[in-house]
């Protein structure tokens, strides 16, 4: 069974404080990696997706990378409004439906 | 261009009640997927509409059903609502079966 976990639960930053997020995934056959942000009471937003490993993608102050059994979402410089929860989701090769499997997600708190 | 849309944003039912959620796919895309998010959860797959065919199903029981129309909007429908339906209902649309999703705002289901 796919399984991804991510980790810590909570994360709190002063601003200006860089760190990493972590997803740890357990699948047969990736064909995808997602991250996703969510604000309390609203649907995920696409940030990434990672095909292979040793692909990186950044955007802003946010860079995913991605190994054969993890990826980390590394934050650079966090601000205020960075605050959110930060989904991992994998997506396997089932040759039917394409289904989202995701971990529980990682909330972070920056603090101003 | 128009993104995922959700009606209603909200909704409160009684144990035993029947209920219908409808999504608008982003313009342009085929595929549909329905999950249920628990609060503090990670978003769990329930199914997924391809070209107006259920092409995937999660583990959800059979009162969990749905249909896409011609244009690609889908509808959830939920009999016999138990308590533990009570969660924020998320649809996705993508272009194809292994695109990536995009998410729409969410319907948040509170059964008593």
């Amino acid at each position: 069974e796919d399984q991804v976990t991510q980790s810590p639960e909570a994360l709190r930053l002063q601003e200006g404080e860089s760190s990493s997020l972590n997803c740890s995934y357990t699948v047969s056959g990736l064909r995808g990696l997602f991250w996703y942000r969510q604000d309390p009471g609203k649907g995920p937003e696409f940030l990434f997706t990672l095909y292979s490993a040793g692909e990186e993608k950044e955007k802003e102050r946010l860079k995913a990378t991605l190994t054969k059994k993890e990826s980390f979402l590394h934050i650079t410089a966090p601000k205020p409004e960075d605050s959110a929860t930060y989904l991992c989701a994998v997506q396997v090769n089932t040759g039917a439906n394409s289904k989202l499997t995701f971990g529980k997600g990682i909330t972070l708190s920056v603090r101003p | 261009e128009t993104g995922v849309t959700q009606s209603p944003t909200h909704l409160i039912k009684t144990r035993g009640q029947q209920v219908t959620l409808r999504c608008s796919s982003q313009s342009g895309h085929n595929t549909v997927s329905w999950y249920q998010q628990a609060l503090g959860q990670g978003p769990q797959f329930i199914f997924q509409y391809y070209r107006e065919e259920e092409n995937g199903r999660g583990n959800f029981p059979p009162r969990f059903s749905g249909l896409q129309f011609p244009n690609y909007s889908s509808e959830l429908n939920v009999n016999a609502l138990e308590l533990d339906d009570s969660a924020l209902y998320l649809c996705a649309s993508s272009w194809g079966q292994e695109e990536t999703q995009y998410f729409g705002p969410g319907t948040r289901l509170l059964v008593l």
